[in-house]
């Protein structure tokens, strides 16, 4: 059974300060993916990664950067929290080449 | 990029009827089209997939079909139950390897009893 783990499922940070959401999956998958999702908009891609330390930016990648070390963990980094960025951040990852990705449970993030 | 486009955002149907919804793409080259399911609360889980190789795929009370020269797909859900309703998303795969998924908005579907 796949698994993706995410380090929190709920978080309150203060404007201005810098938040590390982490995600584990225990598949040996290549890609890996964060995506935010917001009522109304769906699931947004902010970045992406197809191998370790390689990754491209996808739609909204405005205010975040990730980092992948490990092929297992893929971290998403608000450089200084904004209001606008309180959301639920979900991680999935995926085999190359365009395969089912499995998300993990979800990060709620709340910036105040 | 690729947009996905999702149709309609909302979609109410009595338990026993069917239920349709609608997705655009823009990339010629994707070739993986998957369904996601979500729950209230929970995370978004893969209900179906199809390939452009093929026109369309069943399982059980789901289907999807695809058009490829029209470049748009739809997922069917017949004989539809309460526990049927849930947020649905489209995605299409793309980028150089075609690793890259991009979601629709999302339909809330409401099964009514």
């Amino acid at each position: 059974d796949v698994k993706v783990t995410q380090s929190s499922r709920y978080l309150v940070k203060r404007t201005g300060e810098k938040v590390f959401l982490e995600c584990v999956q225990d598949m040996d998958h290549e890609n890996m993916f964060w995506y935010r999702q917001d009522p109304g908009l769906g699931l947004r891609l902010i970045y992406f990664s197809y191998d370790v330390k390689m990754k491209e930016k996808g739609d909204i990648p405005e205010g975040y950067s990730v980092s992948r070390e490990k092929k297992e963990r893929f971290s998403l980094i608000l450089e200084s929290a904004s209001t606008n960025q309180t959301s639920m951040y979900l991680c999935a990852s995926s085999l190359i080449g365009g395969n089912e990705a499995f998300f993990g449970q979800g990060t709620r993030l709340t910036v105040v | 990029g690729e947009n996905v486009e999702q149709h309609p955002s909302t979609l109410s149907v009595q338990e026993g009827d069917s239920a349709v919804i609608k997705c655009t793409y823009s990339d010629s080259a994707s070739n993986y089209f998957p369904w996601y399911k979500q729950e209230l609360g929970k995370r978004p889980q893969l209900i179906i997939d199809i390939r452009s190789n093929v026109g369309e795929k069943k399982d059980q009370r789901i289907a999807v079909t695809l058009n490829k020269t029209a470049k748009h797909f739809s997922l069917h859900i017949t004989e539809t139950q309460p526990e049927d309703s849930a947020v649905y998303f489209c995605a299409a795969n793309s980028g150089g390897s075609n690793y890259k998924l991009t979601f629709g908005k999302g339909t809330l579907l409401t099964v009514n009893p």
